[in-house]
């Protein structure tokens, strides 16, 4: 069974610069998450998709970030425009349910450097 | 706010010893628990969880881990340890009501010593 794929697995882009993240999940899995993780912490949730439908996107800075998830399969994370602090890795998984006892199988991430 | 706090940040062991990663969680209503382990490069993935039931759970590659709710953990444990378990681990929580979204603590680096 193929894990969950992200693309591009590096980006360096230069500050104020727009960014695109991909993540294509495991396939049958109807709940999609977007995660950041910075140097040296845990993941933090940016937004969860059941389906087409984003349910949780309470932690999206929503003035520079946007997400979509057409076709409730693959998922596309924008950030327009780049700033430094936005330099990290962005993770992406999926799960059957988003009940909160679903295990979250990660993809391997994108690591993002904005100079 | 819900929160998890993992103690220590570095835990370096020599190999075939025993390890302990702990991990305390703020909560006043019933949890969900997980310890993820994330490999250098890599994505994360799923050690153990504690959804109910029996307060010990087994995991995969030997790993253990204890609820204890009248403390508010659930540490990791493994008797005895490899060079190949070398990597970052976290602790994660979700909560039966409200939001049900999983937090992580900050990750403790393990690093086993030959």
């Amino acid at each position: 069974e193929a894990g969950v794929v992200q693309s591009p697995r590096y980006k360096i882009i230069e500050k104020k610069q727009p960014v695109a993240f991909w993540c294509n999940p495991i396939s049958g899995h109807n709940t999609l998450y977007w995660y950041r993780q910075n140097l040296g912490q845990g993941p933090e949730l940016l937004i969860r998709y059941e389906n087409e439908e984003a349910v949780d996107d309470s932690q999206l800075p929503k003035d520079r970030f946007s997400a979509e998830r057409l076709k409730g399969v693959d998922s596309t994370l924008k950030i327009q425009p780049a700033e430094l602090g936005d330099s990290a890795v962005y993770l992406c998984a999926s799960s059957l349910g988003g009940d909160g006892s679903y295990e979250q199988y990660f993809g391997p991430g994108t690591r993002l450097t904005v100079t | 706010a819900q929160s998890v706090t993992q103690l220590d940040s570095q835990v370096p062991v020599f190999e075939e010893a025993p390890v302990e990663l702990r991990c305390n969680y703020s909560s006043s209503v019933s949890v969900y628990l997980f310890w993820y382990v994330q490999y250098p490069n890599q994505g994360l993935q799923l050690l153990l969880k504690y959804l109910s039931g029996s307060t010990l759970v087994k995991g995969i590659n030997g790993f253990e881990a204890e609820f204890n709710k009248s403390q508010t953990s659930f540490h990791l444990r493994k008797p005895s340890v490899h060079i190949s378990d070398t990597a970052e681990y976290f602790c994660a929580v979700s909560y039966l009501q409200g939001a049900q979204k999983l937090v992580f603590g900050q990750g403790t680096r393990l690093t086993i010593n030959p």
